[in-house]
C-alpha cells in the first residue's frame, strides 16, 4: 500500500460525457501527478500540481483539466469523452518539487480504470 | 531527461537472482536512475533509485557503473510475485517520470 488513494476504481461511461477522478496523496506530500496508461501509448505524464499550483504540463488534452485543493487532494476532470480516452489513470504523489532536483520519489495510487462506450 | 534502453523481456528461475540491465548513455550529472515495476495493470511500484553510488534496500540492489552510463537492478531471490514489467527511468529536475517500454520479467518455477 503506497498511501495514495484513488476513487473510483472503475468507471464506465458514454461518449460525450464528463467524469471526475479523485486522488488523495500520501500524508505530507505536496506534489500530485497524473498519468494516463492506454494500451497503445504506455504510461504518459499528464500534469503536476504542487501545493495547489500547476507546476508542469505534459500530454494533457484541452478537454482534460485538473486542480489541487487546499487539503491537497486532486481531481482530474475529463470532458467530451471519446472512445480513445478509455485507459488507466494513475495519480502519484511526492514530497518535493523540482527545486530539489530529481531525488524525490513518486508513489503511485492503484489507478482508476475508465471505459468509454 | 535522458533516454533509457532496456531489453524487452527476460525470464528468470524462481529462487535465482534476476539481473536487469539498463543503458542510459546520455545521463547528465544531476539525473537520478529510478526503477519502478508494474504488476498487471496495478499502479507502478517504486523499487529503488540512485545517483552515483550503489544502493540496496529490502527489495533490490542497484548497481551503477562508474561512468553512470548504465545500471543493473538486482532482485536477489526472485519469486513468482516478482513477475512484472520493470521500468528504468532517468529523472532530472523536471519531476515527471518518462516511462519507456520496460523489461517484461517472467519468473518461472
Amino acid at each position: 500500500d503506497s498511501g495514495v488513494t484513488q476513487t473510483p476504481k472503475h468507471l464506465i461511461t458514454a461518449t460525450g460525457q464528463r467524469v471526475t477522478l479523485r486522488c488523495s496523496p500520501r500524508s505530507g506530500d505536496l506534489s500530485v501527478y497524473w498519468y494516463q496508461q492506454s494500451l497503445d501509448q504506455g504510461l504518459q505524464f499528464l500534469i503536476q500540481y504542487y501545493n495547489g499550483e500547476e507546476r508542469a504540463k505534459g500530454n494533457i488534452l484541452e478537454r482534460f483539466s485538473a486542480q489541487q485543493f487546499p487539503d491537497l487532494h486532486s481531481e482530474l476532470n475529463l470532458s467530451s469523452l471519446e472512445l480513445g480516452d478509455s485507459a488507466l489513470y494513475f495519480c502519484a504523489s511526492s514530497v518535493a518539487t523540482n527545486r530539489r532536483g530529481g531525488g524525490e520519489t513518486q508513489y503511485f495510487g492503484p489507478g482508476t480504470r475508465l471505459l468509454v462506450l | 531527461d535522458a533516454k533509457t534502453t532496456q531489453p524487452p523481456s527476460m525470464d528468470c528461475a524462481e529462487g535465482r537472482a534476476a539481473n536487469l540491465p539498463c543503458n542510459h548513455s546520455t545521463i547528465s550529472g544531476n539525473e537520478y536512475v529510478y526503477w519502478y515495476r508494474q504488476i498487471h495493470s496495478q499502479g507502478p511500484q517504486y523499487i529503488i533509485h540512485g545517483l552515483k553510488n550503489n544502493e540496496t534496500n529490502e527489495m533490490a540492489s542497484l548497481i551503477i557503473t562508474e561512468d553512470r552510463k548504465s545500471s543493473t537492478l538486482i532482485l536477489p531471490h526472485a519469486t513468482l510475485r516478482d513477475t512484472a514489467v520493470y521500468y528504468c527511468i532517468v529523472k532530472a529536475a523536471g519531476n515527471k517520470l518518462t516511462f519507456g517500454g520496460g523489461t517484461r520479467v517472467l519468473v518461472k518455477p
